[in-house]
């Protein structure tokens, strides 16, 4: 398997811009999690899905965050309108279940200017 | 106080030496504990996924858990520059629905050759 796939890799922008962030979990994860990661505040997770619902968005910072899984296979985290604050690395991750470990993609490096 | 305490580190090692990674947590519900090692600008890799009390070995890495104590442990033997890395422990309350993950904050580990 692939594993967790995420693009781009790396993105910068200007504040006010939008940014879209994407993933495609691995095939047969139930689960999709995305989470912010910063040198002062660790791994933050902004929200999960489960089949493709949207169970818990509490992490999600601001309005100016959605996040969308209209299929098994696809998700996107979108920052209208980005600013400083939101530079981070972005990670997605999937589980096969309830109890099982999660799996990590590689990451968005975000860049806000 | 933070539900996953893990000391930042950095720990710096001679190569060869065995390594003892520990995390502390105050919620006695936590039952799965993982073990992530993060290599810098990558994403966390599962290393360890322990459900029970004890200890679990694969090749040079060992987990050990202590439910009475709240007490998570990795240890490595022979430790290799190779394992340079960022080491993140998790763990799950399975009375939460989903499945979300409480992570610590991290400890950075150096192995010098």
């Amino acid at each position: 398997d692939a594993g967790v796939i995420q693009s781009p890799r790396h993105e910068v922008t200007e504040m006010g811009q939008e940014v879209t962030l994407r993933c495609k979990p691995i095939s047969g994860h139930d689960y999709l999690f995305w989470y912010r990661q910063t040198m002062m505040r660790g791994l933050e997770l902004l929200i999960y899905f489960n089949n493709n619902v949207p169970i818990d968005d509490s992490g999600m910072p601001e309005d100016r965050f959605s996040a969308k899984m209209p299929n098994a296979s696809f998700s996107t985290l979108k920052i209208q309108p980005s600013e400083p604050r939101d530079s981070a690395v972005y990670f997605c991750a999937s589980s096969l279940a309830s109890g099982r470990p999660q799996y990590f993609g590689p990451g968005t490096r975000l860049l806000v200017l | 106080q933070k539900e996953v305490e893990q000391d930042p580190g950095p720990l710096s090692v001679p190569e060869g030496a065995i390594v003892s990674l520990n995390c502390t947590y105050s919620n006695s519900a936590f039952q799965y504990f993982m073990w992530y090692r993060q290599y810098s600008r990558k994403g966390p890799e599962l290393l360890m996924y322990t459900y029970s009390s004890g200890n679990k070995e694969d090749g040079r890495f060992t987990a050990q858990v202590d439910k009475s104590s709240k007490y998570i442990s990795l240890f490595i033997r022979d430790s290799q520059p190779s394992d340079s890395a960022t080491y993140l422990c998790a763990m799950r309350n399975p009375d939460n629905a989903g499945n979300m993950l409480t992570f610590g904050g991290g400890t950075r580990l150096m192995v010098k050759p």
